[in-house]
């Protein structure tokens, strides 16, 4: 079964230091999202990509959060410079949909754990 | 803004127990109601409702959404230790932007 890919599984920088995360959707999902989950929490949206355009990104820290999707395909998220509050689960989703048409589920990867100390 | 609220936070259970979780729900244009279970990673993909009173059924587990009183609920039969997860209940609304829950614990003891 076709999956999202992440990249790093893990990853353990210090605070003020720039940290960024990317994420390979399952082939043809013309919709990205990433989440922040912080331990004990529900996922929270920070970003969503249709194709290379960004839907929703009024979560978004935007003075020290960017992402983009440059060819609609994978996508990269960047911290700079990250805090100790950053400490999460960063997720990668993608579906079939797009917005407005809502018709599939989020199909997950396995994240990437950022620890900042 | 958008709210899911899940119920109970967490639950301890012994196998062959019957389990229910519970989410109610404030949406906007509310479009679907999701559940996933999450482990130590990627929450995966249980059951999308988008019909009142429609149940859906995978095994031992199975859901049923109610729009009217802006409810689902998610059922566990015959409780396994493999069932212990976290829990997560998400909505669909405008946009597609999905807002989930806080989760349940669930605990599945020998």
């Amino acid at each position: 079964e076709a999956e999202v890919a992440q990249s790093p599984r893990y990853k353990i920088t210090e605070k003020s230091q720039a940290v960024a995360f990317w994420c390979d959707p399952i082939s043809g999902h013309a919709t990205l999202y990433w989440y922040r989950q912080i331990l004990g929490q529900g996922p929270e949206l920070l970003v969503q990509f249709q194709d290379e355009s960004v839907v929703d990104d009024s979560q978004l820290p935007k003075d020290r959060f960017s992402a983009e999707r440059l060819k609609g395909v994978d996508s990269t998220l960047k911290i700079q410079p990250a805090e100790l509050g950053d400490s999460a689960m960063y997720l990668c989703a993608s579906s079939l949909d797009q917005p407005g048409t809502y018709n599939s589920p989020l199909h997950f990867g396995n994240g990437t754990r950022l620890t900042v100390t | 803004e958008d709210k899911v609220v899940q119920s109970p936070l967490s639950l301890v259970v012994h196998e062959g127990d019957t389990v229910t979780l519970n989410c109610s729900y404030e949406v906007t244009n509310f479009r679907s109601l999701l559940w996933y279970k999450q482990e130590k990673k990627a929450p995966t993909f249980l059951f999308m409702l988008t019909s009142s009173g429609i149940e859906k059924k995978s095994g031992r587990l199975s859901s049923i959404l109610d729009k009217k009183e802006l409810f689902s609920i998610l059922n566990i039969t015959a409780t396994q230790t493999g069932d212990s997860a976290v829990y997560l209940c998400a909505v669909t609304g405008a946009n597609s932007k999905l807002t989930f829950g806080k989760g349940i614990t669930l605990s599945v003891r020998p």
